[in-house]
C-alpha cells in the first residue's frame, strides 16, 4: 500500500528566501507525482505534474524534481513571497486509475 | 472555460440526516473522483467514476455512495451522518483513468454535522 509523507509539517520563513518542500513515497512504481497548493478552507490548485520519466518540471518560481529510485520528490520555491503562504500537498496515483494518495501537507508561512 | 464546480459550498446537517453533494467536471473530462479532507490532514480518496461506472472505492463505510450521470456530473451521498463526517469534500475531474492525466479540483463543500 502506497504511503506518502511530507516533512516538515509546517515551515515559517522570511520573505525572499529560497525553500524546499519534501515529499516521500514508499512504492517507487509510480506513474507521476502531482504538487498542489491549498489556501485555508479552499480547494486544491494544481501546481505541477511530473511524469515518472521526468526528473524535473518547472513553472515560474516553482521547480519540482522526482527521484523514483529513492522515493522522493522536492518542490523548490525561489524568492518566496507572502502570497506563497498556503499548504502544499503532494500526491501519487494508485496504479493507472488516478485515484490519488496524498501526503499530509506542509503548511508554509512566508513573513513580510 | 469553467473549472470544476461543486455545490453547495457550505452545509450544516444534524446527526442521522442524509446529505447530497454535487460536482460538475471540466468540459471534456469524463472521470470524477471524490475525496474527504478532515482538518489538518491530506485528502482521502472515497470514489472514482468514469463513464458512469465506479472504477475505485476507498476505505469508507457503505453509508457513502455516489453516482455519475450521462453528462459526467456526479453526486456524493452520505446517509446517517455522524459527527466524524464533518469535513471538506473535494471533487476532482480528469480526462479519464490513465497513467499521466492531471487531476483538477473544485473548491469543495464544507460539511458540518452537529
Amino acid at each position: 500500500k502506497q504511503e506518502v509523507t511530507q516533512i516538515p509539517a509546517a515551515l515559517s520563513v522570511p520573505e525572499g528566501e529560497n525553500l524546499v518542500l519534501n515529499c516521500s513515497f514508499t512504492d517507487s512504481a509510480i506513474y507521476n507525482l502531482q504538487w498542489f497548493r491549498q489556501d485555508p478552507g479552499k480547494g486544491l490548485t494544481s501546481l505541477l505534474l511530473i511524469q515518472s520519466s521526468q526528473r524535473e518540471q518547472t513553472s515560474g518560481r516553482l521547480n519540482a524534481s522526482l527521484d523514483k529510485s529513492s522515493g522522493r520528490s522536492t518542490l523548490y520555491i525561489a524568492a518566496s513571497q507572502p502570497g506563497d503562504s498556503a499548504t502544499y500537498l503532494c500526491a501519487v496515483p494508485q496504479d493507472a486509475g488516478n485515484m490519488l494518495t496524498f501526503g499530509g501537507g506542509t503548511r508554509l508561512m512566508v513573513k513580510p | 472555460d469553467a473549472g470544476v464546480t461543486q455545490s453547495p459550498t457550505h452545509l450544516i446537517k444534524t446527526r442521522g440526516q442524509h446529505v447530497t453533494l454535487r460536482c460538475s467536471p471540466i468540459s471534456g473530462h469524463k472521470s470524477v473522483s471524490w475525496y474527504q479532507q478532515v482538518l489538518g490532514q491530506g485528502p482521502q480518496f472515497i470514489f472514482q467514476y468514469y463513464e458512469k461506472e465506479e472504477r475505485g472505492r476507498g476505505n469508507f463505510p457503505d453509508r457513502f455512495s455516489a453516482r455519475q450521470f450521462p453528462n459526467y456530473s456526479s453526486e456524493l451521498n452520505v446517509n446517517a451522518l455522524l459527527l466524524g463526517d464533518s469535513a471538506l469534500y473535494l471533487c476532482a475531474s480528469s480526462l479519464g483513468p490513465g497513467k499521466n492525466t492531471e487531476a483538477f479540483f473544485g473548491q469543495g463543500t464544507r460539511l458540518t454535522v452537529v
